[in-house]
Parts: structure tokens; sequence; C-alpha cells
């Protein structure tokens, strides 16, 4: 069946560097979707991506739908303590039908 | 703002005991959602429903069942607990927007121990 794969599964950065969480799908997903999961919290929604090659800002945070609506990343600018938790993507498959998340990339910071 | 509410935060149960998951949004959604979280294996879809006394199996319906009489309510039951069955479990809704453009909002969760 459809997969959305996210990578890195962990990842640890001091306050001010940069991180990048990818997602990559096995067939062409209609948009793509991030949330954000604070610990001990729920998924919040942060963005959703609609067309072919599109790029979305939010503060230092950019987010980009690959050519081929098979890809997706979030990038994060120096990061911050209150960047913390599990960023996941979620894609809608061709026909709408289904949510798929990936598996979330959990992301540290320290200070 | 929408509002998605869990009954419990935090439940333990024994083994073989019938549990139910409550899920209440107020803003009249069509489409609600079951998942459970797992470290490490993400979010994973138990079941959903796009209407009233409607349900869709989704990855992981084993050991499960559902119920929505009411638009605003969905149930999640286990017949019969079992000690793979803690986890995490979130409900989400969703309003019937286009198809692929719904955004899900989230419950805050709750914590199943089976013991």
């Amino acid at each position: 069946g459809q997969q959305v794969m996210q990578i890195p599964q962990y990842q640890h950065v001091q306050e001010g560097e940069d991180f990048t969480t990818y997602c990559n799908s096995s067939t062409t997903l209609s948009n793509i979707q991030w949330y954000k999961q604070r610990p001990g919290g729920h998924p919040v929604f942060l963005i959703q991506l609609v067309k072919s090659g599109e790029v979305k800002k939010q503060k230092r945070l950019t987010f980009q739908f690959g050519e081929a609506k098979k890809n997706s990343s979030l990038h994060i600018t120096a990061t911050q303590t209150t960047d913390v938790g599990t960023y996941f993507c979620a894609g809608h498959n061709q026909a709408g039908t289904a949510l798929i998340f990936g598996k979330g990339t959990t992301l540290s910071v320290s200070s | 703002d929408v509002k998605v509410t869990q009954s419990s935060r935090y439940l333990v149960k024994r083994t073989g005991e019938k549990v139910f998951l409550e899920c209440v949004q107020d803003m009249d959604h069509e489409n609600m959602f079951w998942y459970r979280q797992d470290p490490g294996l993400g979010l994973r879809l138990i079941y959903f429903s796009y209407d009233v006394k409607m349900k869709e199996k989704g990855d992981i319906p084993e050991g499960y069942s559902v119920s929505r009489e009411k638009k605003e309510r969905f149930s999640l039951i286990l017949e019969s607990a079992s000690t793979n069955q803690t986890s995490m479990y979130l409900c989400a809704s969703s309003l019937r927007v286009g198809a692929g453009q719904e955004t899900q909002y989230f419950g805050p969760g709750t914590r199943l121990l089976v013991l």
C-alpha cells in the first residue's frame, strides 16, 4: 500500500543551528500536510501544500513540495528551544480518501 | 476554535476487560478518526467515519470496533483488552471540504495501560 517515509527519525541540534526533515511518498500525492506534536501534547496542523514545487514560509519554517509531488521537506532556520517536538508529514492519496502519516522526526534542541 | 475532547487522559484496565474510549467534537465535522501512537511507529489509523452510522477500517482494525451514533461523537471499543493494546489513542476530526483538502484536528489523547 501507499507509504510515506520520513527521515531522520531523531535529530538533536544546538540552539541556533538549522534543521531539516524530509518526507517521501511511494506514490504521487494530491497534497502534503505538516503537523507538530510538542512533548506530552497532540499533533497540531502547521500547513498544507498543494501545488507542484510549492514553497511556503512561516517565520523560521520553510516548507517545500517537490515537483513530482512525491516528496516534501520542512526546514527550520536558527532553531530555538520552543521548536522541540515531533514533526509529522502527512499526504493524501490522489483519490483524497486517506491521509497517510509519516512516522515523524523528533527534534531536540539544547541551549 | 475547533475542540476535540476525549473522555479520559489516562486509563488503566485489566486484560479481557471491555474498554470504551469516547471522542466528541464541537465543530460539526463530518469526518472522525481513531489513531494509536506508539514510539517509533508514528500514527496508525484504526478506524474512521465519514458520516453518522458509517465506519471504515483503517490500517490496524483488529481487536477494535467503533460506533458513530451521533455526528459529534465517535467511540472506540476494545472488545477484550490485551496488553499489546497499551498505547496512546488519539481521536481526530475534519471538515469535508473537498477530496484531499481536509485538515485534521486532534484531541488531547488517552494513554491506555492494559495490565
